[in-house]
């Protein structure tokens, strides 16, 4: 059954901790992307990777690390130097790049995090 | 700057009655457009897109939109909801740049 698979579905984590969150897709999609869900926010991108070993960071990336070793692997890396990290995040994954669907992107259920 | 606005932040509506969520981007070039809907506890699915040809696009579940050009817009409609359309919906455009942009949501609220 391919998909995204995004765990936990709840974390919760003391303020001052760093905390990762899991992403992995078996869809052989080339791109993924984290974004970031805040009631009234709609999605902000944080980072995206187009390529194995290659990222750039998205609208609001401050805070937050990532890495892309492997293809089906992008994980989220929330720092103790993102200033309100609770919300839901959301990770993504689309088709090869310049295919004719290469902006479709698909996603997973997400991750709610909670910093106490 | 490239932006995506939706105009509605909450809609009520009952059943049976039509649905238009609006959805307007800044920016000249060439675009491509989605409409992607989140049900309460659900993944964010995508609904319908637009990359180029007709520009009355037909998605799942009823939903249909439409491209003006001229406009900047991209609106989602269905003529007749039911209680179960009741969800988030998010227009998205891609300004050529393999990323999306997404407005805030509309929330769809369908009173049985």
């Amino acid at each position: 059954d391919g998909g995204i698979t995004q765990s936990p579905k709840y974390l919760f984590r003391k303020e001052g901790q760093n905390v990762t969150l899991s992403c992995e897709q078996n869809l052989n999609h080339d791109a993924m992307y984290w974004y970031r869900q805040d009631p009234g926010q709609g999605l902000r991108l944080i980072y995206y990777s187009q390529i194995v070993n290659d990222f750039q960071k998205g609208d609001i990336a401050e805070g937050y690390s990532v890495s892309r070793e492997k293809k089906e692997s992008f994980p989220l890396t929330v720092t103790s130097a993102q200033k309100n990290p609770t919300a839901f995040y959301l990770c993504a994954s689309s088709p090869p790049l310049r295919g004719p669907s290469t902006d479709t992107q698909y996603f997973g259920p997400g991750t709610r995090l909670t910093v106490l | 700057a490239q932006s995506v606005s939706q105009h509605n932040h909450h809609v009520i509506l009952s059943e049976a009655a039509s649905l238009e969520l609006g959805c307007n981007y800044s920016y000249g070039g060439t675009v491509n457009l989605f409409w992607y809907v989140q049900y309460p506890g659900q993944h964010l699915q995508l609904l319908l897109k637009y990359f180029s040809g007709d520009p009355l696009v037909k998605g799942i579940k009823g939903f249909e939109a439409e491209f003006i050009k001229s406009k900047f817009s991209f609106n989602l409609r269905k003529p007749s909801v039911q209680w179960s359309d009741t969800a988030e919906y998010f227009c998205a455009v891609s300004f050529n740049d393999y990323k999306l942009s997404f407005g805030a949501g509309t929330t769809v609220t369908v009173r049985a």
